[in-house]
């Protein structure tokens, strides 16, 4: 098991510019998860999904999107990147919704 | 608004000590609370999970308690290598349904060989 991919691992973009951070699981699990790390803050959730065809809003969604077209996949989109979305994101994923999160390796993603 | 908080922000013992690390939270109203240790460039790795029906969960050297009641969590390290650096973190969950885990900012730990 690969447990939970990201790419890409790093990532410069311009202000205004879009991109796609891939996040990939191979646990068959039904829940996953987009969070943001920023400094010295905790991290906190963009967007999270219980199942194919099921998306719902985190505690920080504005400015990304997000897609589930199948079990494995969870895409975050950013539409027109600001310098306030340069953080570290993790893609997280969990057999239900009480059991242990697995969390990938993140993308750093720098908006100048 | 639940509000997780982990004092000190760093620490730095010898090895071989037995140390623990401290999470507090605001609500008591928790379904569970989870440790987890994140390496430098790394995601988070899960450590332990405790229930809120439950008082404290083992792992090896590491043992995690839960008091509610007080909103407190504390994570006991025993006998301390130097592979044991990294950042640790606790995160509440409020309740079944409510996907949001709240994060604390963690405790950066360095074990001095």
């Amino acid at each position: 098991n690969a447990g939970v991919t990201q790419t890409p691992k790093f990532r410069i973009l311009k202000i205004g510019q879009s991109m796609t951070l891939q996040c990939t699981q191979d646990m068959n699990h039904n829940y996953m998860y987009w969070y943001r790390q920023d400094p010295g803050m905790g991290l906190k959730l963009i967007y999270y999904s219980v199942g194919a065809g099921i998306t719902d809003k985190g505690e920080v969604p504005n400015g990304y999107n997000v897609s589930r077209s199948t079990t494995e996949d969870f895409p975050l989109r950013l539409e027109l990147a600001a310098p306030s979305q340069t953080s570290v994101y993790f893609c997280a994923s969990s057999e239900d919704s009480l059991d242990t999160q697995y969390f990938g390796p993140g993308t750093r993603l720098t908006v100048l | 608004k639940q509000e997780v908080t982990q004092i000190p922000a760093a620490l730095s013992v010898p090895e071989g000590e037995n140390l623990v690390l401290n999470c507090s939270f605001t609500d008591s109203a928790i379904y569970n609370l989870q440790w987890f240790r994140q390496d430098p460039g790394k995601g988070l790795t899960s450590l332990l999970l405790i229930q809120s029906s439950q008082r404290e969960q083992t792992s090896g050297r590491l043992n995690a308690s839960l008091d509610k009641s007080s909103g407190r969590s504390t994570l006991y390290i025993a006998a301390s290598q130097p592979g044991d650096s990294a950042t640790y973190l606790c995160a509440v969950k409020r309740s079944f349904g409510n996907e949001k885990l709240t994060f604390g900012t963690g405790t950066r730990l360095t074990i001095i060989p």
